[in-house]
């Protein structure tokens, strides 16, 4: 199977911020990656997918790039509806993984 | 609206069964692979089993391969999962989600407890 490791596992950030956070996986994924975002007592939500692509209604301040095994999540102005657990997903295995997450509060 | 709906949680003992249910409506539910996806209580998502648009090709996480059975009835718009010897590391919501790429919609969840 896949692993998927994310960083930091928590970070404390302001409003206004740049958050980027990093997703790496144990084998090359060809940028088969989705990044979701859960709110508590949410269902998670589809941000990005095939490691770039923006889904549709989802914020430009949201962004994402990588290759190979190593991707990122950038969150380019940190705005008070995006304090929320980030989590990246690989599916290029049909054994589908996701990563532990990383829990984004405030300063 | 594009919608998933789940059902069938509850509390149940070690050794029990349980069979959830996800409702699927305002898309063409026969085209899509679909998924269920767990989240034990203050924990991540965990990826349980896959099932394609067809029913062709199934896939199962180790957790629960040999105790869980997925399917779907297209004709019913609907999808399933049979949980049989349920054990306490089982208890999560669970959420059905649909795949195109990644996993695009999710229903609200159901809880599933086992607990003696």
């Amino acid at each position: 199977d896949i692993q998927m490791t994310q960083s930091p596992s928590s970070l404390s950030a302001s409003v206004g911020d740049r958050v980027t956070i990093t997703c790496r996986a144990s084998q090359g994924i060809s940028n088969s990656l989705a990044w979701y975002q859960q709110k508590p007592g949410k269902a998670p939500k589809l941000l990005l997918y095939a490691a770039s692509r923006l889904e549709s209604g989802v914020p430009s301040r949201f962004s994402g790039s990588g290759s190979g095994t190593d991707y990122t999540l950038t969150i380019s102005s940190l705005q008070p509806e995006d304090f929320a657990t980030y989590y990246c997903q690989q599916y290029y295995s049909t054994l589908f993984t996701f990563g532990p997450g990383t829990k984004v509060d405030i300063k | 609206e594009v919608q998933l709906v789940e059902s069938g949680g509850g509390l149940v003992k070690p050794g029990g069964s349980l069979r959830l249910s996800c409702a699927a409506s305002g898309f063409t539910f026969s085209s899509y692979s679909m998924n269920w996806v767990r989240q034990a209580p203050g924990k991540g998502l965990e990826w349980v089993s896959s099932i394609s648009s067809s029913s062709s090709y199934i896939y199962y996480a180790d957790s629960v391969k040999g105790r869980f059975t997925i399917s779907r009835d297209n004709a019913k718009n609907s999808l399933y999962l049979q949980m049989n010897s349920l054990r306490a590391e089982d208890t999560a919501v669970y959420y059905c989600a649909r795949t195109s790429d990644a996993f695009d919609i999710w229903g609200q969840g159901t809880m599933v407890t086992v607990s003696s």
